[in-house]
C-alpha cells in the first residue's frame, strides 16, 4: 500500500518568506508527527497530532512554526518569516494509534528546505 | 546533555565484518528501544524494536538493551554493502520518542 508522502521534496526560499510543507499519512493512521533533521542534530520532535485531541506542540522552536491537520488526515507545517537556521529536512511520520514510542512510526521521505 | 547520545561516525568497515553501534540514554523512565535505518535522501525505517533488557535477534541484526547502565546496542553480523546507511537509535515513553543523532555506516567491498 501507499506509504507516507510529503511535498514538495525540495524547497528553496528566501529569508523572510513563508513556506508550507505538506504531509499525507498512511490511510487509517490516527497519529501524525513532524520532525526536523539537521546535520549532526538527529531528529528533533516538532509536533504530534493524535485523533481529535489537542496537538502536542511542545517541540515547536518558535511561534513562527505552526501546523494543522485537516479532517484527521493531511497535515501542513507552516514556517513564517523563514530564517537561515530553519534550513533542514522536515520529516513527517504516521502511526496507527499513536502513543509515542509504543507504536511504530512510518516516515515519509522528507522535504529538504533551504533558506537563502 | 542530550537525552540520547550517539556517536555520529562515520564508521567504515569491510564487507563481512561485525558492526557494533551504540547509544546511551539518561532518562530511566524510557521503556521502548528502537533502531531505525535511514538511507541517503530517504526517511528512517524501523529496523528493530524492543521494550525489555536483553537481546533480540532478527536475521543478521541483534539489538541489545541494558537498562541498568542505560546502554543500547545494535550488532550487524556479516555486514554487506547494502547495510551502508545511517542508523538511529530511539527511545522514549508511551507519549514521546527521542532519537539519537545517528551513526553513518559505510561497508566497503
Amino acid at each position: 500500500g501507499a506509504g507516507v508522502s510529503q511535498s514538495p521534496s525540495n524547497k528553496v526560499t528566501e529569508k523572510g518568506k513563508d513556506v508550507e510543507l505538506r504531509c499525507d499519512p498512511i490511510s487509517g493512521h490516527t497519529a501524525l508527527y513532524w520532525y526536523r533533521q539537521s546535520l549532526g542534530q538527529g531528529l528533533e520532535f516538532l509536533i504530534y497530532f493524535q485523533g481529535n485531541s489537542a496537538p502536542d506542540k511542545s517541540g515547536l522552536p518558535s511561534d513562527r512554526f505552526s501546523a494543522e491537520r485537516t479532517g484527521g488526515s493531511v497535515s501542513t507545517l507552516t514556517i513564517q518569516r523563514t530564517q537561515q537556521e530553519d534550513s533542514a529536512v522536515y520529516l513527517c511520520a504516521s502511526s496507527l494509534v499513536g502513543g509515542g514510542a509504543g507504536d511504530t512510526q512510518y516516515f515519509g521521505p522528507g522535504t529538504r528546505l533551504t533558506v537563502l | 546533555q542530550k537525552e540520547v547520545e550517539q556517536d555520529p561516525g562515520p564508521l567504515s568497515v569491510p564487507e563481512g565484518a561485525i558492526v557494533s553501534l551504540n547509544c546511551t540514554y539518561s532518562n530511566s523512565a524510557f521503556q521502548y528501544f528502537m533502531w531505525y535505518r535511514q538511507y541517503s535522501r530517504k526517511g528512517p525505517e524501523l529496523l528493530m524494536y524492543t521494550y525489555s533488557s536483553g537481546n533480540k535477534e532478527d536475521g543478521r541484526f541483534t539489538a541489545q538493551v541494558d537498562k541498568s547502565s542505560k546502554y543500547i546496542s545494535l550488532f550487524i553480523r556479516d555486514s554487506q554493502p547494502s547495510d551502508s546507511a545511517t542508523y538511529l537509535c530511539a527511545t522514549g515513553t508511551a507519549s514521546k520518542l527521542t532519537f539519537g543523532t545517528g551513526t553513518r555506516l559505510q561497508v566497503t567491498l
